[in-house]
């Protein structure tokens, strides 16, 4: 399977705990994106990196959420201090360098509790 | 700030009844509108790109339109698996962030 693969798929964590997420784009991919969804709502853009570089972060985003990509590959979501509010399918998706056609994983439904 | 608007938020068909769902947007440049199917539980699968204002594309069942202040997606002939909720997006020159709609909510019976 070539798409965007995201592990894990579901995580359930207590409030106040840290939690990871993996997301492995499409290899040729150089532009990788997170975004947040929860239920009846559209993708909430969060952040995103073209190759190794953060380009772009939401104001919404707190100093809580973090993200990485090292060497430019897979890319980690890190949140720190979970909060109820922070349960929500979180979603990544890639796009080669015309940047116009974004392919999405499955993602993963974090529930704090 | 860039912004888009979908309606409406729900629709239920009759197989075979054609349809169009709506989508207003508002962005400082538009370097491209998307259209997308999300199954429950599933992430966004891509359906369409549309760059100008009078352009279409077209894939089976569904075609979609672009004005300068609002794009269409029709649904020719609808069958039950095309039920599904149908996200519209924009990006923005300058950027790839992209703003989503919070989607129609498209139930087809049979």
């Amino acid at each position: 399977d070539t798409g965007v693969s995201q592990n894990p798929r579901h995580k359930i964590t207590k409030r106040g705990q840290n939690v990871t997420f993996r997301c492995d784009p499409i290899s040729e991919h150089n532009r990788l994106y997170w975004y947040r969804q929860t239920l009846g709502q559209g993708p909430e853009f969060l952040t995103y990196f073209q190759n190794e570089a953060q380009l772009e972060k939401s104001r919404l985003l707190s100093d809580r959420f973090s993200a990485e990509r090292p060497k430019g590959s897979f890319s980690t979501l890190e949140i720190q201090r979970t909060e109820q509010g922070d349960s929500a399918m979180y979603l990544c998706a890639s796009s080669n360098r015309g940047g116009t056609e974004a392919f999405f994983g499955q993602g993963t439904r974090l529930t704090v509790v | 700030e860039d912004q888009v608007t979908q309606s409406p938020e729900a629709l239920r068909l009759q197989e075979g009844e054609s349809s169009s769902l709506n989508c207003s947007y508002t962005v400082s440049g538009l370097r491209g509108l998307f259209w997308y199917r999300q199954d429950p539980g599933k992430g966004p699968e891509f359906l369409f790109t549309l760059y100008s204002a009078g352009e279409e594309k077209e894939k089976e069942r569904l075609k979609a339109t672009l004005t300068k202040k609002e794009s269409f997606l029709h649904i020719t002939a609808p069958k039950p698996e095309d039920s599904a909720t149908y996200l519209c997006a924009v990006q923005a020159e300058g950027g790839f962030k992209t703003i989503f709609g919070a989607g129609t909510r498209l139930f087809v019976k049979a």
